[in-house]
């Protein structure tokens, strides 16, 4: 089945630790996002890939790092710098909607399954 | 950075009732979404919507691009239990895959029995 997929759906991490989550995505789309969301809240954004090998900072990017190797995989390091890791991560892809001449083609974005980070 | 205005923030109905949330902006939006998230859950996509006034629905749910391209609502008839959860509209400044999605706050949905 085509999907994005995230591991691991739990991480626990100690203080001073770096941890990666996993995003993989076989629905071909070429931009990659990667958002947080905390308790009771909205959406936040990190980072995010239009293609390969390049990447953006989103509104909150400090104390991550990302990676574009491969169109499949966006990656997301939470290092030690960030200062208050815990919470919910968001891998997201999407591809522009094909439409006609006269239709300007939109974007749809579609979500994994989110993994929860601890620290402990 | 910048997030959606999106209201009621929550609500409390009882199953058969209809449902109405609205998201507005201050700057022109060329692509709304609007995004259902159960617990724990990463959110999905319900309805998409790409031109001004445009009216789309999927079921017991109807969307509206506003025709100032500035608001979005979202309608839901005759809910249900399964209706439960926080609904998220998205919009896009820019139409090509060249501009990051801004999200509203979330609108929590509880239906009672």
């Amino acid at each position: 089945d085509g999907g994005i997929t995230q591991s691991p759906k739990y991480l626990f991490r100690k203080e001073g630790q770096n941890v990666t989550l996993s995003c993989e995505q076989n629905l071909n789309h070429d931009a990659m996002y990667w958002y947080r969301q905390d308790p009771g809240q909205g959406l936040r954004l990190i980072y995010y890939s239009q293609i390969v090998n390049d990447f953006q900072k989103g509104d909150i990017a400090e104390g991550y790092s990302v990676s574009r190797e491969k169109k499949e995989s966006f990656p997301l390091t939470v290092t030690s710098a960030q200062k208050n890791p815990t919470a919910f991560y968001l891998c997201a892809s999407s591809s522009p909607k094909s439409g006609n001449k006269i239709d300007r083609p939109g974007n749809t974005i579609y979500f994994g399954e989110g993994s929860w980070l601890t620290v402990v | 950075g910048q997030q959606l205005n999106q209201s009621p923030q929550s609500m409390f109905i009882q199953e058969g009732e209809d449902v109405s949330m609205n998201c507005t902006s201050s700057s022109i939006f060329n692509t709304w979404l609007w995004y259902k998230q159960d617990p724990g859950e990463g959110p999905v996509l319900l309805i998409a919507l790409y031109k001004a006034g445009e009216l789309t629905s999927n079921g017991r749910l109807t969307a509206q691009f506003g025709i100032t391209r500035k608001d979005s609502f979202l309608n839901i008839s005759a809910s249900i239990p399964s209706d439960v959860g926080i609904y998220f509209c998205a919009g896009q400044r820019r139409p090509y895959n060249t501009d990051k999605l801004i999200f509203g706050t979330g609108t929590r949905l509880q239906v009672f029995p």
